[in-house]
């Protein structure tokens, strides 16, 4: 499968804060998703991106669909304590069916 | 909004037993459904790709006659492991599409295996 570098792989940081984090890959993507995961869930779509260039907001998360189509980037503004959960972003190539791939995860830590 | 059932929510069988997982949409016709497995703390695996009424795309990998993958109905597909070993262990999770980029992808909330 493909692989879909996903940094910081963990993040531990005080309420309130903003949080960064990146997806980046050597393929190109036509679509990229972010998704959160809480302990013995599914995951939860967050964002969508269809675009390449395109930014998207949902509530306090804003995520980008990086213009050469080989990165995302997901931001976290003023985290609160329900944050904290694993975070995957999901690629998706194009020309092939609709398979996603997903990215290694970064884990984060809320300390309220 | 688009809901994926998956059932069931954990599972211990025993060693060379087979063990079947559903994964159903409930309120969309998914044309198709994804099979991941996930190891503790470790990203999603795609295993294969699901399409009503054809055989399933198997990933690199994954052995087609260990995990069984059958796609009856636009609602309902379903893994089956086979001959279950420890190793096989783990946290599969399904995903459904109605198809196209705009539709998104819903997933099941998992089924822990177990195997002893």
């Amino acid at each position: 499968g493909q692989q879909l570098n996903q940094s910081p792989q963990s993040m531990f940081i005080q309420e309130g804060e903003d949080v960064s984090m990146n997806c980046t890959s050597s393929s190109i993507f036509n679509t990229w998703l972010w998704y959160k995961q809480d302990p013995g869930e599914g995951p939860v779509l967050l964002i969508a991106l269809y675009k390449a260039g395109e930014l998207t907001s949902n509530g306090r998360l804003t995520a980008q669909f990086g213009i050469t189509r080989k990165d995302s980037f997901l931001n976290i503004s003023a985290s609160i304590p329900s944050d904290v959960g694993i975070y995957f972003c999901a690629g998706q190539l194009i020309n092939t069916g609709n398979q996603f791939y997903f990215g290694t995860g970064t884990s984060l830590t809320v300390i309220p | 909004g688009a809901v994926v059932s998956q059932h069931p929510s954990r599972v211990i069988c025993k060693s060379g037993t087979s063990v079947k997982i559903e994964c159903r949409s409930l309120d969309f016709q998914a044309t198709t459904m994804f099979w991941y497995r996930q190891f503790p703390k470790k990203s999603l695996m795609l295993m294969a790709t699901s399409n009503e009424g054809s055989k399933a795309t198997y990933e690199q990998g994954v052995e087609k006659d260990k995990f069984l993958i059958n796609h009856a109905s636009l609602t309902l597909s379903t893994l089956t492991v086979t001959s279950a070993h420890p190793e096989d262990s783990s946290f599969y999770i399904c995903s459904a599409t109605r198809g196209g980029g705009s539709y998104g992808y819903t997933f099941g909330s998992g089924t822990r295996l177990t195997v002893v």
